[in-house]
């Protein structure tokens, strides 16, 4: 079982459609990251969020964090075929971090 | 541009061969670490470290040692190969720890296939 879930697993939407995809644990953490690895590459980090209920926007990328701060959901408006790839969340249990399996996203044109 | 750099993107190896993956940093960051990605499972840690010559074992460490030797360089040995150990390997580098964590630096990764 992991630490973190994701979902979905996978995602497949035509460009302009919006989208929402979900990290899920039984665990609280002090903050939680976003990150986004494209074919070849390793994860690029892309927001921490820190405070329970927290909401933080990177262009049109929207994250929130759980009040509980054991959950978090990024939203993603008008998506593009730029934003393809697999977005994976990690949190901190104790001194390493942990990552969630990701949701493989794909933006048809 | 800040950079963490693996030695090899592509590497095939024989079964019972001794691996070395090489990972060199240029932040002065204290922390590394070694992680396997494979398809449906994520990134699993392997083994990290918080200074020179201390290592810590992650989720996985059966299989593999490490060794940090210097700051900027944390090497992940494989004993002796297995096809089980066929994956996508990403090493990372961070500063500060807990709340104080400004994420990860992530390399390209070194895909090995172990035949």
């Amino acid at each position: 079982t992991q630490l973190l879930e994701q979902s979905p697993q996978f995602l497949s939407i035509q460009e302009g459609e919006n989208l929402t995809v979900y990290c899920n644990s039984s665990s609280v953490f002090s903050s939680l990251q976003w990150y986004r690895q494209e074919p070849g590459e390793g994860p690029v980090l892309l927001v921490t969020v820190v405070t329970g209920g927290e909401v933080k926007k990177l262009k049109r990328l929207t994250f929130q964090f759980g009040d509980a701060r054991k959950d978090s959901s990024l939203h993603i408006t008008a998506a593009q075929p730029g934003d393809t790839g697999l977005y994976l969340c990690a949190g901190a249990p104790g001194f390493d971090m942990r990552f969630g399996a990701g949701t493989r996203l794909t933006v048809k044109p | 541009d800040v950079k963490v750099t693996q030695s090899s993107r592509y590497l095939v190896k024989r079964t019972g061969e001794k691996v070395f993956l090489e990972c060199v940093q240029d932040m002065d960051h204290e922390n590394m670490f070694w992680y396997r990605q494979d398809p449906g499972l994520g990134l699993r840690l392997i083994y990290f470290s918080y200074d020179v010559k201390m290592k810590e074992k992650g989720d996985i460490p059966e299989g593999y040692s490490v060794s940090r030797e210097k700051k900027e360089r944390f090497s992940l040995i494989l004993e002796s190969a297995s096809t089980n150990q066929t994956s996508m390997y990403l090493c990372a580098s961070s500063l500060g720890q807990g709340l104080l964590n400004y994420g990860y630096t992530f390399g390209s990764g070194t895909r090995l296939t172990v035949v």
